[in-house]
């Protein structure tokens, strides 16, 4: 089972919006409505940020939205704010019991 | 509200193995189920398998296949996760998480450094 594939970085300023895709396969994105986003600053554990696509967790900021089209989650922050500046990952069920992540992209806040 | 709590660092010899913990509190792991999740240094997420306490039954990512073993005791409320044949590749955090409908709560993270 390979990695999702994400950019290894995203950048935007201060009010933004920006978009980070997770690119999979017909056996896991494609397959699946099952695609979690983690926000993840340094040294800390992931935090969930979406699940089932586009749920979003209580006490998860509206400004964060999760999509899916085909092979393809994506995840937009809207009205980027400093604290948004964070590692990212996507996750998705991939049949038979098993989860498989994405490679991860470094947002940065310019 | 659920606490995921893991045991501390462990510094383990190549070919070794290594067991971490992770106790829950605020719920009862019966009725959870716990992935097991990795993170080597710089680099991403990588899920390494799961169980379910309550039927006792774990599936694992292929990649870590015969090599991994994750195990559970409902009576102290606690997840395990043995990793054998240590290489320095495995130098890693190590997390568990609960899985809801995405990994909803996770522990504070185990590092496992594998050093000759």
């Amino acid at each position: 089972q390979s990695a999702l594939t994400q950019p290894a970085s995203v950048s935007g300023s201060p009010g933004q919006s920006i978009t980070i895709s997770c690119t999979g396969t017909s056996s896991d994105v494609g397959s699946y409505n099952l695609v979690s986003w983690y926000q993840q600053h340094p040294g800390k554990a992931p935090k969930l940020m979406i699940y089932e696509g586009s749920k979003r967790p209580s006490g998860v900021s509206n400004r964060f939205s999760g999509s899916k089209s085909g092979n393809t989650a994506s995840l937009t922050i809207s009205g980027l704010q400093a604290e948004d500046e964070a590692d990212y990952s996507c996750c998705s069920y991939a049949g038979s019991s098993t989860y498989v992540f994405g490679t991860g992209t470094k947002v940065t806040v310019l | 509200q659920v606490q995921l709590v893991q045991s501390g660092a462990e510094v383990k010899k190549p070919g070794s193995s290594v067991k971490v913990s992770c106790k829950a509190s605020g719920g009862t792991i019966s009725s959870y189920t716990i992935s097991w999740v990795r993170q080597a240094p710089g680099q991403g997420l990588e899920w390494m398998g799961r169980i379910i306490p309550v039927f006792g039954t774990a599936n694992y990512a292929q990649k870590f296949q015969g090599r991994v073993t994750i195990t559970a005791d409902e009576s102290t409320s606690t997840a395990y996760m043995e990793l054998s044949s240590l290489r320095s590749e495995d130098t890693a955090v190590y997390y568990c998480a609960r899985l809801t409908g995405g990994f909803d709560y996770w522990g504070q993270g185990t590092l496992v450094t594998v050093s000759s």
